[in-house]
């Protein structure tokens, strides 16, 4: 397993940026492979953001693209996620997630985000 | 990219068979035998519970199963039991090398 920590600012003002990290424990980041950005709106149901390589390849959704920023950090051993221009549309959980092929298989436990002033 | 449609809820009694459905376009499901399928219990995280179309992962029930027809994928629940009681969200890879979830399916046991 390669357990996976999500972490961040709870609050978000309107307009700012959304800053999140993922961290990996247990294993190295290189054996983690691709990761994925995930969130989920309350009472909604999953997006996929992003998903990055622990050697900087990145995808991203082509509705969030204009906004989204992930990166990896191999020598803290997390991933992280910017988000820029938020609305009360970001406010959501978002997951970190090891992708294995094509499929996420490990899943952080989720970190709530509230877009408000 | 448009979500893949599922049924909003689907219910059936202990020990009945179900099937959530996982509509698509030929630009993902129908394109690619990527699509896989994640439960998630109120409050908790998403679990895989099939990959790559009908692939199981260890330690997942072979009481789920998954199978894809055209631009359509579906999960199968067999000898349903009430912890099968959960959303459930489709997910396939697509030709914008992104990936895209359905709109999720609430599975009630009666």
């Amino acid at each position: 397993q390669v357990p996976l920590q999500e972490s961040g600012p709870g609050l978000v003002k309107p307009s700012g940026t959304l800053s999140l990290t993922c961290a990996v424990s247990g294993d190295s980041i290189s054996i983690t492979n691709w990761l994925s950005w995930v969130r989920q709106p309350p009472g909604r149901g999953l997006e996929w953001i992003a998903e990055i390589h622990h050697s900087g390849s990145t995808n991203y959704s082509p509705s969030l693209k204009s906004r989204v920023t992930i990166s990896v950090d191999k020598s803290k051993n997390q991933f992280s996620l910017n988000l820029s221009s938020v609305t009360a549309a970001d406010t959501a959980v978002y997951y970190c997630a090891r992708q294995k092929g094509y499929y996420m298989d490990v899943w952080g436990k989720g970190t709530t985000v509230t877009v408000s002033s | 990219q448009s979500a893949l449609t599922q049924p909003a809820s689907v219910s059936g009694s202990p020990g009945q068979s179900i099937t959530i459905s996982c509509t698509g376009t030929s630009s993902d499901v129908g394109g690619y035998n990527f699509v896989s399928w994640y439960q998630q219990h109120p409050g908790k995280a998403p679990t895989l519970m099939i990959y790559d179309v009908n692939n199981r992962p260890s330690g997942v029930s072979n009481r789920f199963s998954g199978s894809k027809s055209g631009n359509t994928a579906s999960l199968t629940i067999s000898g349903l039991q009430a912890e099968d009681e959960a959303d459930y969200y489709c997910s396939s890879y697509t030709s914008s090398r992104s990936y895209v979830f359905g709109t999720g399916t609430r599975v009630t046991v009666l």
